[in-house]
């Protein structure tokens, strides 16, 4: 089945930097992929989403990048805020199948 | 609208109990899925729904665990019986359509089973 893996685990920015998670996955025949945001206590809420027929997404502050040939995607995230700390989760899929997703980049916006 | 309604939110049993979790989701979504979020980790899908039809439930437990959605609208996800590595929140989304379109999270139930 997809294996989606994220990195880092972990990260700590400057409030006003910018922020850079990347996620890999290992089916090539996926071909739609989300972001979730997950507050402390609260279920995953969807960011920004990248099918494979396009290369960026963008959305104000946040903004996705797709390289299907290397099998990865990242998050950008412009100009953090203390709210943009949560923990962040990538998911992918294919078709009608089910998501897998990856175990989660904590950020954490140090004011 | 109203999101993704779930209860209750925080269940605490002993092992070998038995356990119930509801979800309403968002009016007019045709689409019930039910994931089991271990500490740590990512939501993991255990079952799919298609209005009140099955659609995936390939990494169900089924020996301990079942689920329905009678009528197409509410769902009951039940553990019985709960064994310690159960413990996790339980989160119901739903989605217009199936699996590529935007699911909406309900907040959980958080399982600790002792």
């Amino acid at each position: 089945g997809e294996n989606v893996e994220q990195h880092p685990s972990t990260l700590s920015v400057q409030e006003g930097d910018s922020a850079v998670i990347k996620c890999t996955y290992s089916d090539s025949a996926s071909n739609y992929f989300p972001w979730y945001k997950q507050e402390l206590g609260k279920g995953p809420q969807l960011i920004i989403d990248i099918r494979s027929n396009v290369g960026e997404k963008k959305d104000q502050r946040i903004a996705v990048t797709l390289n299907k040939t290397a099998k990865h995607f990242s998050l950008h995230i412009t100009e953090t805020q203390p709210e943009d700390s949560a923990v962040y989760f990538c998911a992918s899929g294919e078709g009608n199948n089910r998501l897998a997703f990856g175990k989660g980049n904590q950020v954490v916006v140090i004011p | 609208e109203a999101g993704v309604a779930q209860s209750p939110r925080y269940k605490i049993i002993e092992k070998r109990q038995s356990v119930a979790f509801w979800c309403n989701p968002i009016s007019g979504h045709a689409t019930l899925y039910w994931y089991q979020q271990i500490l740590g980790q990512g939501p993991k899908l255990l079952i799919q729904f298609q209005n009140n039809g099955v659609v995936d439930d390939s990494q169900l437990p089924k020996d301990r665990f079942s689920a329905e959605r009678l009528k197409g609208v509410d769902s009951t996800l039940k553990i019985q019986p709960a064994k310690l590595e159960d413990s996790a929140v339980y989160l119901c989304a739903s989605s217009r359509r199936q699996a590529q379109n935007e699911q909406f999270f309900g907040p959980g139930t958080r399982l600790t089973v002792l």
